[in-house]
């Protein structure tokens, strides 16, 4: 079985600071794993993803993540905010075969002026 | 590239009433998905197709039916609509459940059941 916890419903952040979005996953087997992002009114479209080839991954718009498998996480993080980045964040994992992602419940990511 | 697309992106209904929600993908992707996006509750799948001619149900099946027409096209059908189905239906297809299983979205149907 595989699951996925997205720690915050919202995160609220001003331009310019830090973005860092937690997720926590559970998999008896060694995961792939995904940042979608919604911007609001239209469908998720791919981050990043994790499939074992590097720790670190690096998506579009300046975002990255890294695996950790001992804390069995995959935060998502950028260094500095934008205010076009406020959007509903999903972490999603898939494993052992069953390709077919779960996702988390999602973090809104609110940026201040 | 229109990748996928979905219609009626609005959709207003009674309780009671069907319809059918369509989606077709242009990237020549083997399987398709259902989810449906609740606040709070992220996407929970509804039906899948991993390949043409093959469907399966997902984590929140009751009260849907779906019909895989062709490789194109997934259609998801509700035959009674409750309360309880209002949400923010999204499709989705990937190449093949594959080597990561990245998914591609279509922009949402918004159904209100009344």
């Amino acid at each position: 079985a595989q699951s996925v916890t997205q720690l915050g419903s919202h995160v609220s952040v001003s331009e310019g600071a830090l973005v860092l979005l937690r997720c926590n996953y559970s998999s008896s087997v060694p995961p792939y794993l995904f940042w979608y992002v919604q911007y609001p009114n239209q469908g998720l479209q791919l981050l990043l993803k994790y499939t074992s080839a590097a720790t670190l991954v690096k998506g579009i718009n300046g975002f990255e993540a890294e695996f950790k498998k001992s804390e069995t996480s995959f935060h998502l993080t950028k260094p500095s905010a934008h205010m076009s980045d406020a959007a509903e964040y999903f972490c999603a994992v898939s494993a052992g075969g069953s390709y077919i992602p779960t996702f988390g419940r999602g973090t809104s990511l609110i940026v201040h002026p | 590239n229109a990748g996928v697309t979905q219609t009626p992106k609005f959709q207003v209904l009674k309780t009671g009433q069907s319809m059918t929600l369509q989606c077709a993908q242009d990237m020549n992707h083997n399987s398709m998905y259902w989810y449906r996006q609740d606040p709070g509750m992220g996407l929970r799948l509804i039906y899948y197709s991993a390949s043409e001619g093959t469907t399966d149900k997902g984590e929140v099946p009751n009260g849907y039916n779906v019909s895989r027409l062709n490789k194109r096209e997934f259609s998801l059908r509700l035959e009674s609509a409750a309360p309880s189905q209002t949400s923010v239906y999204f499709c989705a297809s990937s190449v093949i459940g594959g080597d990561t299983g990245e998914l591609f979205f279509g922009e949402g149907s918004r159904l209100t059941v009344l």
